[in-house]
């Protein structure tokens, strides 16, 4: 079956950079787009961007060009999730999450658990 | 201020049929199909159904959406307990080249 698995939490200080991971199996890793969607406290979810396995390009939402860079490695079925220049504001949780097609479109039809990303100082 | 407006909060009791909906513009929500997620407590996201009544397997036929111009509708009829979760929308927008999501509804089941 299809999984995702991310890496685990991290605490990091304003200023820093923190690089999350999501392993995928169960499924051919470079057929389908890779979603980063971020989840502050009590808050909805924010689209951040996508990549493809298949030629590593990359989407990124406005709000977080400049400062967010996703990558993957194929030969280990892993995408990653870089954030430079942590503020307290982007403390969430951060989803990967699979994007698979439907009979009139796109949907994303598998998440990873989260990683909860705390910046303090 | 989310580009996709949903209500903060649905309620109903067991049994009832509960709509929620969402609410957008011809960039999004008008020219594309409109993805709704079901968030329970303390989980990750996991997809419910397409505004084109399209469902994936394991979801039960409760969950119905739809779609009208610019505004989408998420339906639960039978509600039962384990019902209560955040609902999103979710949709790709051609203004934005992004995926936009709705404020979500938080759906108690009294």
């Amino acid at each position: 079956q299809v999984q995702l698995v991310q890496s685990g939490a991290e605490v990091k200080m304003p200023g820093a950079s923190v690089k999350v991971s999501c392993k995928a199996s169960g499924y051919t890793f470079t057929g389908n787009y890779i979603h980063w969607v971020r989840q502050a406290p009590g808050q909805g979810l924010e689209w951040m961007g996508r990549i493809s396995p298949n030629n590593g390009g990359t989407n990124y939402a406005q709000n977080f060009q400049g400062r967010v860079t996703m990558t993957r490695d194929t030969p280990v079925s892993t995408a990653y999730m870089e954030v430079t220049r942590l503020t307290s504001d982007d403390t969430a949780v951060y989803y990967c999450a699979r994007e698979s097609p439907n009979s009139n479109g796109w949907w994303f039809d598998s998440w990873g658990q989260g990683t909860l990303v705390t910046v303090s100082s | 201020q989310s580009v996709l407006t949903q209500p903060p909060s649905a309620s109903g009791t067991p049994g009832q049929r509960v709509t929620i909906s969402c609410s957008g513009s011809s960039s999004n929500i008008g020219s594309k199909t409109v993805n709704w997620y079901q968030q329970l407590p303390g989980t990750a996201p996991k997809l419910l159904i397409s505004s084109l009544n399209q469902r994936p397997s394991g979801v039960p036929d409760r969950f119905s959406g739809s779609k009208s111009g610019t505004s989408a509708s998420l339906a639960i009829s039978g509600l039962q307990s384990e019902d209560e979760a955040d609902y999103y929308c979710a949709v790709w927008d051609d203004s934005l080249n992004a995926w936009v999501f709705g404020g979500g509804t938080k759906l108690t089941v009294l």
